[in-house]
């Protein structure tokens, strides 16, 4: 079966850096999507990780490694509007499958 | 704004309605999905239709009817459903359904009450 683990929900300040894990046990893979999913709204493509190492897009970096089934998502000067759900999704078989985390609810306070 | 579009953006039914969700992606994807996202729980695949062909039905009850009629549009059906297929239904689409970082776009959902 496909698992994917990451926290419920956590608290950050405004300003610092946040780092959200995720781990998986999975059928295959074929890389590892993070979303964010605003109340309400549609969830938004953040990053894209096959290869094992970090991605890095502004304040948002991904990293992965697939020998141990992990990945993170690491947001920097985090800002209030970056309050949100984050969702680890992970693309499995020869199909487009993903399969997601519960996502991560992050509250940003000042 | 993602380039998919739902409607309606909220629905009330009854068990005995019939009702039809409609999504339309003005992105020239290939592939498009409905997805069911219940609180506390993870997104869960329903259907993923790829050039107006279903290419998998995840064990989906017969209530939920998906029909592909061009490869922009997408809509699902729903019959005598139950108060536990309350939800928010997303749709999404990708270029294809397979390949390496085929990103999914989502729309903004419907939030579906079944009384």
């Amino acid at each position: 079966g496909q698992n994917i683990d990451q926290p419920t929900e956590m608290t950050a300040t405004e300003g610092a850096i946040v780092q959200i894990n995720c781990t998986y046990q999975t059928s295959g893979f074929n890389g590892l999507f993070w979303y964010q999913q605003h109340a309400g709204e549609a969830p938004t493509f953040l990053s894209y990780n096959v290869l094992d190492g970090l991605e890095e897009k502004g304040r948002f970096s991904s990293f992965l490694s697939r020998s141990k089934g992990y990945s993170y998502l690491l947001l920097k000067e985090l800002q209030m509007k970056d309050s949100a759900s984050y969702l680890c999704a992970v693309y499995t078989g020869g199909g487009n499958k993903l399969t997601f985390g519960t996502g991560t609810q992050l509250k940003v306070e000042l | 704004e993602t380039g998919v579009t739902q409607t309606p953006r909220h629905l009330v039914m009854g068990m005995t309605n019939k009702k039809s969700l409609k999504c339309e992606q003005h992105l020239g994807h290939n592939a498009m999905y409905w997805y069911k996202q219940s609180a506390k729980k993870p997104l869960e695949l329903m259907f993923v239709y790829s050039l107006e062909e279903r290419v998998e039905n995840n064990s989906v009850p017969s209530r939920f009817s998906p029909e592909c009629p061009n490869s922009s549009h997408l809509f699902l059906h729903l019959h005598t459903l139950q108060p536990e297929d309350s939800a928010l239904y997303l749709c999404a689409s990708s270029q294809d359904h397979r390949g390496l970082h085929n990103e999914q776009f989502f729309g903004p959902g419907t939030r579906l009450t079944v009384l």
